[in-house]
C-alpha cells in the first residue's frame, strides 16, 4: 500500500492565486522531505529538500518566496505555490526519505507520493 | 559537478530480456537507485546499489560497477505492464541532505 499521500491529487486554480500541497508519510517518520517537480516526458527535477524544523534547502534557480516550504511535522510537509501563474502548471511530486529501513528497504530508500497535477489557467 | 546519462527511449517484445543502462559521474558515490514511473504516476523504487555487483529481486535485476560509473537494470520476462519510465537516480556522499539525482529516465516500450 501507499506509504506517502499527496492532496490535492490535482488542482485547477485561476492566475494569481495560491496552491497549498499536502505531502504525508503514513507508516515512518520523515525528517527530510523532497519536492520535485516533473514536465510532460522529462525527468524529475529536485526543487527542494525540506528538513522537519529547520528552513528548508532550495535548488539553484528555484524562487523561495513564490515556493514555500513548511515541514512541520514528522510526517506532513506542505508546499505552497504563491501568486500561480500557467507557468507553473506541473505536476509537483514528494517524497519522503526513510532513514530507519523501518520499511524493509535499504535505508534512505525515498518513497513518492503520487503527486498532484496543478494547472494554472 | 554531477551527471547521469540513460537512453531516452528503448523497445522490446513481450516475454524477452532487456537491460538498461545508466552511466553517472559524481563528486562521491553513495548508492544508485532504480524506480520506476507509470504515465501520470509518481515513481515507485525498484532497486538499490551501493556495492559492485547484481542485485536480484524476482524479474528485475540491478547491477553496478562503481569503477566504471555504471549500472543496469534488467528485466526479464517482459510483460506488457513493464511499459513505463524507468529512472537511475544517485546519491552524493558529498551532500549530506540525501537528495538523489535523477536521470532523464528511460521509456521502454512493450510490444506483443
Amino acid at each position: 500500500g501507499a506509504v506517502v499521500s499527496q492532496h490535492p491529487s490535482w488542482v485547477i486554480c485561476k492566475s494569481g492565486t495560491s496552491v497549498k500541497i499536502e505531502c504525508r508519510s503514513l507508516d515512518f517518520q520523515a525528517t527530510t522531505m523532497f519536492w520535485y517537480r516533473q514536465f510532460p516526458k522529462q525527468s524529475l527535477m529536485l526543487m527542494a529538500t525540506s528538513n522537519e524544523g529547520s528552513k528548508a534547502t532550495y535548488e539553484q534557480g528555484v524562487e523561495k518566496d513564490k515556493f514555500l516550504i513548511n515541514h512541520a511535522s514528522l510526517t506532513l510537509s506542505t508546499l505552497t505555490v504563491t501568486s500561480a501563474h500557467p507557468e507553473d502548471s506541473s505536476f509537483y511530486i514528494c517524497s519522503a526519505r526513510d532513514f530507519s529501513g523501518s520499511l524493509g528497504t535499504p535505508t534512505d530508500t525515498q518513497y513518492f507520493g503520487p503527486g498532484t497535477r496543478l494547472t494554472v489557467l | 559537478g554531477q551527471n547521469i546519462d540513460q537512453p531516452t527511449e528503448m523497445t522490446a517484445t513481450e516475454g524477452a530480456i532487456v537491460q538498461i543502462n545508466c552511466t553517472y559521474q559524481t563528486s562521491g558515490f553513495n548508492g544508485l537507485f532504480w524506480y520506476q514511473q507509470h504515465a501520470g504516476e509518481a515513481p515507485t523504487f525498484l532497486s538499490y546499489n551501493v556495492l559492485d555487483g547484481l542485485e536480484e529481486k524476482g524479474r528485475f535485476s540491478s547491477f553496478l560497477s562503481r569503477s566504471k560509473g555504471y549500472s543496469y537494470l534488467l528485466l526479464k520476462e517482459l510483460q506488457m505492464k513493464d511499459s513505463a519510465s524507468y529512472l537511475c537516480a544517485v546519491r552524493d556522499r558529498m551532500d549530506s541532505s540525501y537528495k538523489l539525482i535523477f536521470g532523464s529516465g528511460t521509456r521502454l516500450l512493450v510490444r506483443p
